[in-house]
Parts: structure tokens; sequence; C-alpha cells
């Protein structure tokens, strides 16, 4: 059965201090691997897409990496505008439209 | 560029009482699709539609009906509420499949 697991459900940090989150996924075959973030209130935002192992992607203080089991998401020297819930999503290999799946997601918090 | 948009933003209703939800994109979009974020469970499909005309199931159709009648909007109705339909969904939208997806907003919906 296809799963994503994230962990933590919830991380505190000190601003500065860096940290990574985790996107444990099982699909038959993956086509993309999707990292979003989401504001209190608000839609989830797009951040990254990783399509294979050993992919990375940047923006600012994020960084994701991909492996064929689990995909991390990086966060260097942290400022409190980066609180939010990151989500991970998985979409698999021939699937139909129907098959993305979430992970419920980690909330970070950063305290100044 | 409004993006994706959904009303209402809030509603309240009663037990058996029936509402429709509107989604709209201006991005001339071929894929939408309803979500419902529930804590702790991530996002799950109720529907979506690859194009003008097409609906299809998701993962929890149970309870909802949609309906695509022009490209930029895709409707989600409520023919008799229940309790366990109060979540908050959320209505999002891509080019075409295995591409990241826009979302809007999200209507808060409390059913009594």
């Amino acid at each position: 059965e296809d799963q994503v697991t994230q962990s933590p459900e919830a991380l505190r940090l000190q601003e500065g201090e860096s940290s990574s989150l985790n996107c444990s996924y099982t699909v038959s075959g993956l086509r993309g691997l999707f990292w979003y973030r989401q504001d209190p209130g608000k839609g989830p935002e797009f951040l990254f897409t990783l399509y294979s192992a050993g992919e990375e992607k940047e923006k600012e203080r994020l960084k994701a990496t991909l492996t064929k089991k689990e995909s991390f998401l990086h966060i260097t020297a942290p400022k409190p505008e980066d609180s939010a819930t990151y989500l991970c999503a998985v979409q698999a290999r021939g699937s139909s439209a129907s098959k993305i799946i979430f992970g419920s997601g980690t909330r970070l918090s950063i305290r100044p | 560029n409004a993006g994706v948009t959904q009303t209402p933003k809030f509603r309240v209703l009663k037990t058996g009482q029936s509402m429709t939800l509107l989604c709209a994109q201006d991005m001339n979009h071929e894929y939408m699709y309803w979500y419902r974020q529930d804590p702790g469970m991530g996002l799950r499909l109720i529907h979506y539609s690859v194009g003008e005309g097409t609906t299809a199931k998701g993962e929890v159709p149970d309870g909802y009906n949609v309906s695509r009648l022009k490209k930029q909007n895709f409707l989600l109705g409520l023919e008799s509420a229940a309790p366990s339909q109060t979540s908050v969904y959320f209505c999002a939208s891509t080019p075409s499949w295995g591409n990241e997806q826009f979302f809007g907003p999200g209507t808060r919906l409390t059913v009594l």
C-alpha cells in the first residue's frame, strides 16, 4: 500500500538552529515527490519537486534531498518567518491523477 | 492574476442542509482537485477533474458531488451535510498531471 509518513509531527527550534524534517514514503515506483509550505489559515504553497534519488534542490534557507525511501527538508539557520507546517506529497509512476498522497505534515516553530 | 480563489471562506451549516463550494482559477489549468484537511490526517482527495466536463472520484468521495461545466470553475456540493463533514476544504489546480499544484485559501466548514 502506498504510504507517506512525516516526522517529527512538531519541531521547535531557536532562531539560527539548523535541523531537518523527514518524509518517508512507500510507493510502487516514484514519479515525483513534492514539498509544500502551509501557513496557518492558508492553502499549501509549492516549494520543490524531486524526481529521482540523489536529486537536491535549494531555495533560500531550504534544501530538499531525495533517496529511494525518503526525502529530507534541511533548514539552515532558520528565522521566525520560516515557522509553518511543511507538507510532503508523492505521486506514483503510472498512477492516475487521483494517486497523490500527502503526509500529515511537520509543524515547525522558530523562536526568536 | 488571482490564481485559485474559493467561495465562501467560512460557513456554518446544520445537519441535513445543503451547500455548494465554488473554486475558480484563472491560469487556464486542465486539472482541478477538491481536498479536505482534518487535524493529524493530512490532505485527502475528494474528487478531481482532468478537464472541462469530466469528474472522477478520489479517496473520500462519499457525501459529495462535483461539477466542472466551465474549465475555470470546479464546484463541490454537499447534498445533506453531516457533522463528519466538518473540515477545511481546499481546491487546487495544475496545468497537467505530475506538475505541482496551486492551492486556494480554503473554506472552513462547520456542520452542527
